[in-house]
């Protein structure tokens, strides 16, 4: 069975600071793609980033990055100079060759001022 | 408007009574989901439509009557159904159901059963 674990239900970190929110998947699958979504308290599932598993180059979109280590099935997520309309909770999600997007429990990520 | 839209945001149903979701998407895509979003649990994909067409169904309840009239509109009707189902349905759409189309989605209905 494909799986995604998020074992961080909940993290925080002060404004301004660093902060990486693990993910860790399995698949037999070679090809497919993986996700970072955020969820603030206005409930709306926000598409931060994505990354091609043929793709060894780690996927970046402003203060968001991803560690994507294929070979240890890993995708962690890195923001940078967190601000408090970071807080949300993110999830992990991966989609297989079939097109169906399998998401993790989640992390809470709270930014403290 | 934005991607995808939902409506009621908020919904508060008995038993008994028959009501229905509405999901918008105006990013000409082919290709829309529900999703039931639980407590500390991960999104639960229920249906799948593809050009109109239904393509999958991950066990739902009969409860749970889905409809897709065109590419651009989503419903889901809801008659008889039970307090477990109170939950945030998420609607997404994509340009096609195939890995390498991203899924967006809109802001939820939060249902609640009495």
């Amino acid at each position: 069975a494909q799986t995604v674990t998020q074992s961080q239900p909940e993290m925080s970190v002060q404004e301004a600071e660093t902060v990486t929110l693990s993910c860790t998947y399995d698949t037999s699958e070679n090809n497919y793609y993986l996700f970072w979504y955020k969820q603030p308290p206005s409930r709306q599932m926000i598409l931060v980033i994505r990354q091609e598993a043929y793709k060894q180059q780690n996927a970046t979109e402003n203060r968001f990055s991803v560690n994507f280590q294929k070979a240890a099935k890993s995708f962690s997520l890195k923001i940078s100079d967190s601000q408090l309309g970071d807080t949300a909770m993110y999830f992990c999600a991966f989609m297989n060759q079939g097109g169906k997007l399998i998401f993790g429990q989640g992390t809470e990520l709270s930014v403290k001022p | 408007e934005t991607g995808v839209t939902q409506t009621p945001r908020h919904l508060v149903m008995g038993m008994t009574n028959k009501k229905s979701l509405k999901c918008e998407q105006h990013l000409g895509h082919n290709a829309m989901y529900w999703y039931k979003q639980s407590a500390k649990k991960p999104l639960e994909l229920m249906f799948v439509y593809s050009l109109e067409e239904r393509v999958e169904n991950n066990s739902v309840p009969s409860r749970f009557s889905p409809e897709c009239p065109n590419s651009s509109h989503l419903f889901l009707h809801l008659h008889t159904l039970q307090p477990e189902d109170s939950a945030l349905y998420l609607c997404a759409s994509s340009q096609r159901r195939i890995v390498t189309d991203t899924q967006y989605f809109g802001p939820g209905t939060r249902l609640t059963v009495l």
